[in-house]
């Protein structure tokens, strides 16, 4: 079936450390690809997106190669700051005429100052 | 201004009552959503409305009852109250439900079911 399977958490990192998340797909075809951020307190936003295999989605320092060899979509930040504490969704739409999106199940990021 | 609104932020009521969250968009799509998240912050689809038509109707108690009375709009009414409704309830939309584009969260309402 479709689904999206990204890393637990939480992850606790220094400030300034290279930031890895690791997140997977399965599907028919090539399905667009979402990493969402959500900040406490808040709902969820959209970081990145890549449409299409090969594609580089970039952002606020974060960036995610579509990867169909590897059907992954890591979420990467070469120094992260106290502020991108948060929780992250890898995020992919579900089947044709499902009409959902599948968000993975969350990974909680804490930085540390 | 705000994309999704919804209100009230926080509600928290006894076991047993009945109570609403209403949502808004101002984006002009067509597609609209509510999500329950739990304390470990999964999120759980629960219904969708394209242009004021139920596509979406996952596996919810009836006590959950959602209205559209216009594509801007997206209510939940919730009828008898348990403990385990407590959550954070959001609501998103999209620009249609082909389900390639963006969805825009609202900023959740906090439930507390006492």
């Amino acid at each position: 079936g479709n689904s999206v399977t990204q890393m637990e958490g939480p992850v606790t990192l220094s400030e300034e450390a290279f930031l890895t998340i690791n997140c997977t797909y399965t599907a028919t075809g090539y399905p667009s690809l979402f990493w969402y951020v959500q900040y406490p307190g808040e709902g969820l936003q959209l970081l990145l997106k890549a449409t299409k295999a090969d594609d580089k989605g970039s952002n606020k320092g974060f960036e995610a190669t579509y990867r169909k060899e590897t059907t992954s979509f890591h979420l990467e930040k070469g120094s992260v700051q106290v502020s991108d504490s948060a929780v992250y969704f890898c995020a992919r739409p579900g089947a044709s005429g499902t009409y959902k999106y599948i968000f993975g199940t969350g990974t909680r990021l804490k930085v540390l100052a | 201004d705000t994309a999704v609104s919804q209100t009230p932020k926080y509600l928290v009521t006894q076991m047993g009552n009945d109570k609403s969250i209403k949502c808004e968009q101002n984006l002009g799509h067509d597609t609209m959503y509510w999500y329950k998240q739990d304390s470990k912050k999964f999120l759980k689809i629960m219904f969708s409305y394209n242009n004021k038509e139920l596509i979406i109707n996952e596996t919810v108690p009836n006590r959950f009852s959602p209205k559209s009375p216009d594509k801007a709009h997206l209510n939940l009414h919730i009828n008898s109250l348990e403990l385990g409704d407590s959550a954070v309830y959001f609501c998103a939309s999209s620009q249609d439900a082909t389900g390639g584009g963006e969805q825009f969260f609202g900023p959740g309402t906090r439930l507390t079911v006492l």
